[in-house]
């Protein structure tokens, strides 16, 4: 079976500073991985995604997200933070070959203040 | 291109009563997947459709039931509503012409049983 953790349920930064969500992975198979981005009140947004083509991974919005194998890892980082950042964000994992089946991380909400 | 649509946005039912929750994917897309997000649980993977047939299932009861039609429009159905089944009720789809595809949300249906 395969999961992902987020640590921390909740995150907050300052606006300029550095954004770094934290998700971890567990998989018997090499994972396909995905970050999500959800607001209030809508659906979710992919922000970039992991499929073996390159560990680092660019996505919107200026976010990037690497994968290290040695660590189990895919940590969604952003140079600077933004209020239009704050939001819900999602780790999701999905079994080799398809990605119609996410399992997804309980989520870190993002705050970002002045 | 228009995207996932989810009708209705909002809806209250009883205990007991039944409900049927409605998804246009995006045009072009034959891949529909259901997923239920509560504050507890979390984001949960209700099932998946491809071509009017059910793909994968996640570990819900039988209450929970869905559909495909050839249009690619896909319905899920609620029987025997429990206070629990209260949630955020997200509709994805995807194009699946790639071996990994990014799935699009709808907004959600925001269920409320009383």
């Amino acid at each position: 079976a395969q999961s992902v953790t987020q640590l921390g349920s909740h995150v907050s930064v300052s606006e300029g500073a550095l954004v770094l969500l934290r998700c971890n992975y567990s998989s018997s198979v090499p994972p396909y991985l995905f970050w999500y981005v959800q607001y209030p009140n809508q659906g979710l947004q992919l922000l970039l995604k992991y499929t073996s083509a390159a560990t680092l991974v660019k996505g919107i919005n200026g976010f990037e997200a690497e994968f290290k194998k040695s660590e189990t890892s895919f940590h969604l980082t952003k140079p600077s933070a933004h209020m239009s950042d704050a939001a819900e964000y999602f780790c999701a994992v999905s079994r080799t070959g398809t990605a119609s089946k996410l399992t997804f991380g309980t989520g870190t909400r993002l705050q970002v203040t002045l | 291109k228009a995207g996932v649509t989810q009708t209705p946005r909002y809806l209250i039912k009883t205990r007991g009563q039944q409900v049927t929750l409605s998804c246009s994917p995006i045009s072009g897309h034959r891949s529909v997947s259901w997923y239920q997000q509560t504050p507890g649980q979390g984001l949960q993977f209700l099932f998946e459709y491809f071509s009017e047939t059910q793909r994968n299932k996640g570990n819900f009861p039988g209450r929970f039931s869905g559909r495909q039609f050839s249009n690619s429009r896909s319905e899920m159905n609620v029987s025997t509503l429990e206070l629990g089944d209260s949630a955020l009720y997200l509709c994805a789809s995807s194009l699946e012409d790639r071996v990994v595809d990014e799935q699009y949300f709808g907004p959600g249906t925001r269920l409320t049983v009383t």
